[in-house]
């Protein structure tokens, strides 16, 4: 157990609609990570925020948005979903150098 | 851009052998990464190389960062079954995002 938790596991839906992803990092990380893991693009780094406030974008599409909340949890909504958007979507902390990552949620979009 | 090739990306062995995955990135870091990942599940660290020349071992995985040529290897000594995984190397980009290779899918037969 990384200690980074994310909600929810599984998340089914259609096409079309927006759903929110949840991610708490370890106690005491500041910095939470999102990434999309997908059978086609492999793992790829989304959007990086520090204490609140973003630090780096990556391959973040414009329908997707993320957010931290004072209490360090995140946030990434993804909006006018496609059957492309389906993926894993992970999450990650950082202590130092190293990265531990949450469980995942398996976005399924039909 | 940064860019992280692995190689090979699936890989079938037999227990007691001995082998080496490889991953080449394009541009400098200092910070490169393994991790392994069971299917469905979530990515689990195993190394973290931050120097030229640093080789890091846990049990019959070692690891070694050559960041002159750009090269990271990951060798496993008399592979166990319970080794099937897929392992994946990433490169620390700007801001500690991880840029990630492809993967190697590793298959250990009795």
């Amino acid at each position: 157990d990384s200690g980074v938790t994310q909600t929810p596991k599984h998340l089914i839906t259609a096409t079309g609609q927006r759903v929110t992803l949840r991610c708490s990092p370890r106690s005491g990380d500041l910095s939470v990570y999102w990434y999309q893991q997908s059978l086609d693009q492999g793992l790829q780094f989304l959007i990086h925020y520090y204490n609140g406030e973003e630090r780096a974008k990556g391959n973040i599409l414009e329908r997707f948005s993320a957010q931290q909340f004072p209490d360090l949890h995140s946030e990434l909504n993804l909006s006018s979903l496609e059957l492309g958007d389906s993926a894993l979507y992970f999450c990650a902390s950082t202590a130092g150098s190293e990265q531990f990552f949450g469980p995942g949620t398996r976005l399924t979009v039909l | 851009e940064l860019k992280v090739e692995q190689n090979p990306l699936f890989l079938s062995m037999q227990e007691g052998k001995n082998y080496t995955i490889y991953c080449n990135y394009s541009t400098t870091s200092d910070r490169l990464y393994w991790y392994r990942q069971d299917p469905g599940k979530s990515l689990e660290s195993l190394f973290v190389l931050l120097s030229n020349g640093a080789v890091k071992q846990e049990g019959r995985l070692m690891a070694s960062l050559d960041t002159k040529a750009r090269l990271s290897t990951l060798h496993i000594t008399a592979a166990v079954h319970d080794l099937s995984a897929t392992y994946f190397c990433a490169v620390g980009g700007y801001n500690y995002q991880l840029i990630w290779g492809a993967g190697t899918k590793l298959i250990i037969k009795p």
